[in-house]
């Protein structure tokens, strides 16, 4: 089983809808949490950072960790043509110095 | 002015051959990075340094060597390219091994 789990897509949606983007996770010494989006040819840029359990806003984006369940989402409202990208969850802990797991990423097409 | 640059942006070699992939951050972070990404978008963590000094040393064949000439400089350099090395590799940094990483534009390098 992989660290992180993650449903690479795609994903396609409506201009206006609500995205959910989810991942899941089996090492539970994971306490920080960041969701980054990456345009094709681009790298990855930070969307999200989060530590611990709870909600975070920023604009149209919520992200969400639920430690008890191992479980983080994504929600994007209103989405825009412009959010077309692949998001990737990450996760970090330390073992054995701090590092950086990324999922597999989940592409979105939002479709004008 | 860009904060993570990397060169080059394309790298086509034949197998067998010896290359070189070099990343700077003007950002006076602490911690730098080398990342593969493969074909199906999968971002896997390669090597991390904090202050010149190796952190991270993930299974990676020994043919890879990072070199941290200082804080600002992180290159990666391949011996003996295989079919297989054929990937993006993503250059990050970080102020501290917790915080946001800022990824560079990534240098896809294909073996022939």
């Amino acid at each position: 089983q992989k660290e992180v789990e993650q449903d690479p897509g795609p994903l396609s949606v409506p201009e206006g809808a609500i995205v959910s983007l989810n991942c899941t996770y089996s090492n539970s010494a994971f306490q920080y949490f960041m969701w980054y989006r990456q345009y094709s040819r681009k790298g990855p840029e930070l969307l999200m950072y989060t530590y611990s359990s709870g909600n975070k806003e920023d604009g149209r984006f919520t992200a969400q960790v639920d430690k008890s369940s191992k479980y983080i989402s994504l929600f994007i409202r209103d989405s825009q043509p412009s959010d077309s990208a692949t998001y990737l969850c990450a996760m970090s802990a330390r073992t054995g110095g701090f590092k950086t797991i990324f999922g597999a990423g989940t592409r979105l097409f939002v479709k004008a | 002015d860009t904060a993570v640059s990397q060169t080059p942006k394309y790298l086509v070699t034949q197998m067998g051959n010896d290359k070189s992939i070099k990343c700077e951050q003007n950002l006076g972070h602490d911690t730098m990075y080398w990342y593969k990404q493969d074909s199906k978008k999968f971002l896997k963590i390669m090597f991390s340094y904090n202050n010149k000094e190796l952190i991270i040393n993930e299974t990676v064949p020994n043919r890879f060597s990072p070199k941290s000439p200082d804080k600002a400089h992180l290159n990666l350099h391949i011996n003996s390219l295989e079919l297989g090395d054929s990937a993006v590799y993503f250059c990050a940094s970080s102020r501290t091994e917790q915080e946001t990483q800022y990824f560079g534009p990534g240098t896809r390098l294909l073996v022939l």
